[in-house]
Formats: C-alpha cells, sequence, structure tokens
C-alpha cells in the first residue's frame, strides 16, 4: 500500500509570495497533520484536520491556512513568505482523533526555501 | 516552553551494544508517547509507541521504557547496528476536545552506530 505522499518535494519561492503544498494520506486514514520542521528542531504542529474539519492550530500566524477535502487529500497554503517560513513542511497521516488513535504516518516532506 | 526535551543532541555506540536514548516531558496531561527515526531527506518513520498505563513495550529490538513519576521515558536498542544510525525524535501525545491529538516532539537525538 502507498505511504503518504507529498508533493512538491522542494519548492523554491519569493519573499512575499504564496505557496500551496499538497498531501495524501495511506488509504483509509481519515485525519491529516501537517507540522513545520526547521534544521536543527524537532517538527513543530501546525494543524489537524479530520472529515474535513479542523480539529488542531499550532503556534503560527494566520498567514498559515489548511483544508482538507473530501477524499482526505489535504492542502497547506501560506500566504506573504517570509524568509523564516524556510523549512521542511511535513505531513502527516492518522486512522482517527482521539484516545487510542496516536501513531500518526508522515510523508517525505516538502522543502521550503524562501529567498 | 519546551515540553517534551531530548537533552543529549548525539550519541555513539558500537555495533552489537546497547543504544539508550532519554526523553523527558512536563506536561502530565500527555498520556502517549512514541519515538520516530529519521535519515536526512526523508520523513520521521514511526518506530515504537507506549501508553501511559504501561511501563515497558517491546518490539523486535526496540523496548520503550516509561517512568510517569520521574516524567521520563527511554528507548533501548538491542543489539545496535550501523543502519540503526539516525536522528530519533521522541514525541507525546493526548487528546482534547479543542485542539485534537497534536505531536509534541523533542529535539531529537543522533544516534551514529559504529562498525
Amino acid at each position: 500500500d502507498a505511504g503518504v505522499t507529498q508533493s512538491p518535494t522542494h519548492l523554491i519561492k519569493t519573499r512575499g509570495q504564496h505557496v500551496t503544498l499538497r498531501c495524501s494520506p495511506i488509504s483509509g486514514h481519515k485525519s491529516v497533520s501537517w507540522y513545520q520542521q526547521v534544521l536543527g528542531q524537532g517538527p513543530q504542529f501546525i494543524f489537524q484536520y479530520y472529515e474535513k474539519e479542523e480539529r488542531g492550530r499550532g503556534n503560527f500566524p494566520d498567514r498559515f491556512s489548511a483544508r482538507q477535502f473530501p477524499n482526505y487529500s489535504s492542502e497547506l497554503n501560506v500566504n506573504a513568505l517570509l524568509l523564516g517560513d524556510s523549512a521542511l513542511y511535513l505531513c502527516a497521516s492518522s486512522l482517527d482523533v482521539g484516545t487510542g488513535t496516536y501513531e500518526q504516518y508522515f510523508g517525505p516532506g516538502t522543502r521550503l526555501t524562501v529567498t | 516552553d519546551q515540553q517534551v526535551k531530548q537533552n543529549s543532541p548525539s550519541l555513539s555506540v558500537q555495533e552489537g551494544r546497547i543504544s539508550i536514548l532519554n526523553c523527558d516531558y512536563t506536561n502530565s496531561m500527555f498520556d502517549y508517547f512514541l519515538w520516530y527515526k529519521k535519515y536526512p531527506a526523508e520523513g520521521p518513520t514511526f518506530l515504537i509507541s507506549i501508553s501511559s498505563i504501561k511501563d515497558k513495550n517491546e518490539d523486535g529490538r526496540f523496548t520503550v521504557f516509561l517512568n510517569k513519576s520521574a516524567k521520563h521515558l527511554s528507548l533501548h536498542i538491542v543489539p545496535s547496528q550501523p543502519g540503526d544510525s539516525a536522528v530519533y525524535f521522541c514525541a507525546a501525545s493526548a487528546f482534547w476536545e479543542t485542539s485534537g491529538s497534536r505531536l509534541t516532539f523533542g529535539e531529537g537525538t543522533q544516534l551514529t552506530v559504529n562498525p
């Protein structure tokens, strides 16, 4: 079975631009979460979606938004890019959201570079 | 506020010996803990997890121990193999009605297993 897929793999953008990152979860998984990982740190939680509804949001500015589609795939959008947004963006899928379903499975990530 | 901490940025062990990676947490609401392994240019790979109602979970060469009173967990790898060389992340979770079941990660420990 296919794992979590993300596109694109790499992306270079200029400050002030907008970016859209895409994620397809493992078949049968209904929840998608997004994380940002900067060099030397652990992944930081951005959003969690379940059944197309936002279930959690991390400490990120409103420039970051996301949505989940009926097929459970998801998009992460970042507006007005800053140099500090350069990072590896990870998507993770899980069966459900709630007690007993904490395992999240990660995709390979999208490396975003803002110049 | 770093709720999950891995105080050792790096660890080096000989092939065949035991690797012990440590993790501390501060939030007593966490009730599930996970370990992930990450190779460069890849997403984190789920290794093993443990619920707060247990104090040990074993899967092949990997064993996770949880000491709730000390808010400490550790990952033991026996025997260590060169292919285990990677960054290991500790993560903690709980389910909150208003914020889903996000993972909170530590900073990671670079494990190097020498042949």
